[in-house]
């Protein structure tokens, strides 16, 4: 089982241009959540998605942001026209279906750096 | 509107010594809690949970209690090992919604030798 796994680890931008960080959740586990950490600062949820479906985007900012979980593949979070504010840490994390055994517990992937310069 | 708060930045403490790191809370919806472990380039990885009808988990060298009518839960590591030397986060939700965690801000555990 290998666990939440993001790609890429790294990521440069250069002002303008698009991101596009990747997820895949541990297996058997069908809801994805994303995270961003500012330096300096803790966790700020982003969005909740289960296949096919945004169930909670309250934490995306309202432009330039979006998220999408497909049927097959990965979680994809998608940051366009990227500006220096968005240079953060991106972590995403997987649960099994709510109200299974450990549901409340969310595994999360080492996380994606993005630096825009 | 900072619902799950951690008001100590930085805590440092001898080895073998016990580590108490502090989370206080505002919504009283919250029913589950949670503590993560961030070493640095890491994910947060997952220490211990509580569920509001508890007020005290313990696992190994970890105990964490939970005060409800003070909105506050507490992580207890004794005895504290240099290994343990991390970020701590607290976290909170509300069970049976999105599951989704409202962390806090973290607490740089630093465990001297």
């Amino acid at each position: 089982n290998a666990g939440v796994m993001q790609n890429p680890r790294h990521l440069v931008r250069r002002r303008g241009q698009e991101a596009r960080l990747r997820c895949s959740p541990m297996k058997g586990h069908s809801h994805v959540y994303w995270y961003r950490q500012l330096p300096e600062e803790g966790l700020k949820f982003m969005v909740y998605l289960q296949k096919e479906n945004i169930i909670d985007e309250s934490g995306m900012p309202k432009e330039r942001f979006s998220a999408e979980f497909p049927k097959e593949g990965p979680s994809i979070l998608r940051i366009q026209q990227v500006v220096r504010g968005d240079s953060a840490a991106y972590f995403c994390a997987s649960s099994p279906t709510t109200g299974s055994p450990g549901a409340n517990v969310l595994t999360f992937g080492a996380g994606s750096r993005l630096t825009v310069l | 509107d900072q619902q799950v708060k951690q008001n100590s930045p930085s805590l440092s403490v001898q080895e073998g010594r016990i580590s108490i790191l502090n989370c206080d809370y505002t919504n009283s919806m919250f029913d589950y809690f949670l503590w993560y472990k961030k070493y640095p380039a890491e994910g947060p990885t997952f220490l211990i949970s509580i569920s509001s009808i508890k007020d005290k988990n313990e696992d190994g060298r970890f105990t964490v209690f939970l005060n409800k009518s003070a909105k506050h839960l507490s992580l207890h590591i004794v005895p504290s090992q240099p290994g343990d030397s991390a970020v701590y986060f607290c976290a909170a939700s509300v069970s049976g919604a999105t599951n989704k965690l409202i962390f806090g801000t973290g607490t740089l555990l630093a465990v001297q030798p």
